[in-house]
């Protein structure tokens, strides 16, 4: 079956530091992956997304920046963290076939910048 | 302009009662799709119920069903015989043609939190 990680489940960071959040997917290949933000109280955002290795895309211009070094690795970055990059961050895959509709969500990581 | 509209930012609802979330939409394209999300407490996201917009019938799914009205651009969320493990924050959610290869991206709306009382 296919299991979706994401860790650190929480940070707390300063203003200005560096950001390393990472999503990795088990149990399936060539996956679609999504990073999405969630602010307090709010609906989700879609950040970035990929449909292969080293393809990324952006949905929102901001200081967040993503990478997909492996098939089923996602990682999310910041080289200098704002405060309003507070918020609660999820991982997101699909595939193709069987289910092209369906979104399956990591547990999250709460990020909290002071 | 918002796509996804949830106006109940909260509903109480009695255990063992029906509730209907609302969730309208706004898009141009004839080929969408509509979904809706579960968020318990613990913040991960579950996916409920999927509707086409060329699906002719309800989608359904266990106690779970969509009354999708497309000529009002409403996808309600319906869920029979609440249960006190329904208490969560709810999120209608839309994905327009064409994707990208593949990926579907997805637009939420602002959620509503449904509290089951016993």
């Amino acid at each position: 079956s296919q299991t979706i990680h994401q860790w650190p489940a929480t940070l707390v960071q300063p203003v200005g530091s560096p950001l390393s959040l990472e999503c990795t997917v088990e149990g399936t290949s060539n996956p679609n992956l999504y990073w999405y933000r969630q602010a307090a109280g709010r609906g989700l955002q879609l950040l970035f997304y990929s449909v292969g290795i080293g393809q990324i895309s952006s949905e929102v211009p901001q200081n967040l920046s993503a990478s997909r070094p492996q098939d089923r690795q996602f990682i999310l970055s910041s080289k200098k963290l704002l405060l309003s990059d507070s918020g609660f961050y999820l991982c997101a895959w699909s595939v193709d076939y069987p289910h092209p509709y369906e979104q399956y969500f990591g547990p999250g990581t709460r990020l909290t910048v002071t | 302009a918002q796509k996804i509209t949830q106006t109940q930012p909260g509903m109480f609802v009695q255990e063992k009662e029906a509730v209907t979330l609302d969730c309208t939409y706004d898009t141009s394209d004839p080929s969408y799709g509509l979904f809706w999300y579960k968020q318990p407490s613990s913040g991960e996201m579950i996916f409920l119920i999927y509707q086409g917009s060329y699906d002719q019938q309800n989608a359904t799914e266990g106690r779970y069903s969509l009354n999708f009205q497309k000529a009002r651009k409403s996808a309600n969320l319906v869920i029979s015989a609440s249960q006190l493990g329904d208490s969560a924050m709810y999120f209608c959610a839309m994905r327009e043609a064409p994707w990208d290869q593949g990926a579907q991206k997805l637009v939420f709306g602002q959620g509503t939190r449904l509290t089951i009382n016993p």
